[in-house]
């Protein structure tokens, strides 16, 4: 079976200050990947999507960036963060393919705060 | 811009009730449609997932899907405390098949 592990659970940092969070999957191959923000009491914002190794699709423009460097494992990173980058960062992955039946899987996330 | 939209609740039922969530979306292309709880503080998990007309039951819980009308709903019989959570809706729109377009979600309690 598949599993998705996503850490730090938990993550604060100052303003400024460097960010990496890291997501792998296991049991599957070639995976399509997601990262998704979730502010307090808003739905998931799609951040990036990758659908093979160093293939990265951005969907909102900010000082985030994400890379794929090996065929199941994202990362989420910023150079500098800012107070509104504060939130639940979630990592999702979906079979591979472009059908659209496929339903995405979460892991457990991870709840970042920017003092 | 393609919309997935829910009324934010909350929704209150009492056990043992039926709780009717409903999510209306703006895309008339898209094709396929999940449902997914979330409790407080933890991640998604997918619960139900629908793409043709009419209705997908799976235990407790029943998906409906109107693609004339643009609504798709989920009913859960028999409500329980422990399916108080926040459901989300999920919509992958025409043209983007990998990607999925949410909700704001409809947070539940079930009172005991």
């Amino acid at each position: 079976s598949q599993t998705i592990h996503q850490w730090p659970a938990t993550l604060v940092q100052p303003v400024g200050s460097p960010l990496s969070l890291e997501c792998t999957v296991e049991g599957t191959s070639n995976p399509n990947l997601y990262w998704y923000r979730q502010a307090a009491g808003r739905g998931l914002q799609l951040l990036f999507y990758s659908v093979g190794i160093g293939q990265i699709s951005s969907e909102v423009p900010q000082n985030l960036s994400a890379s794929r460097p090996q065929d199941r494992q994202f990362i989420l990173s910023s150079k500098k963060l800012l107070l509104s980058d504060s939130g639940f960062y979630l990592c999702a992955w979906s079979r591979p393919g472009t059908a659209s039946n496929q339903p995405q899987h979460f892991g457990d996330g991870t709840r970042l705060s920017i003092l | 811009q393609k919309e997935v939209e829910q009324n934010s609740g909350p929704l209150s039922v009492p056990e043992g009730a039926i709780a009717s969530l409903n999510c209306t979306y703006s895309d008339r292309g898209s094709q396929s449609f999940f449902w997914y709880r979330q409790y407080s503080g933890k991640s998604p998990e997918l619960i139900m997932f629908i793409y043709s007309n009419g209705d997908k039951e799976d235990g407790r819980f029943t998906a409906q899907l109107n693609k004339a009308s643009q609504y798709v709903s989920l009913l859960i019989r028999d409500s329980q405390p422990s399916d108080s959570a926040t459901y989300l809706c999920a919509v992958v729109s025409s043209g983007s098949a990998r990607q999925l377009t949410f909700g704001s979600g409809t947070q539940l309690t079930v009172l005991p």
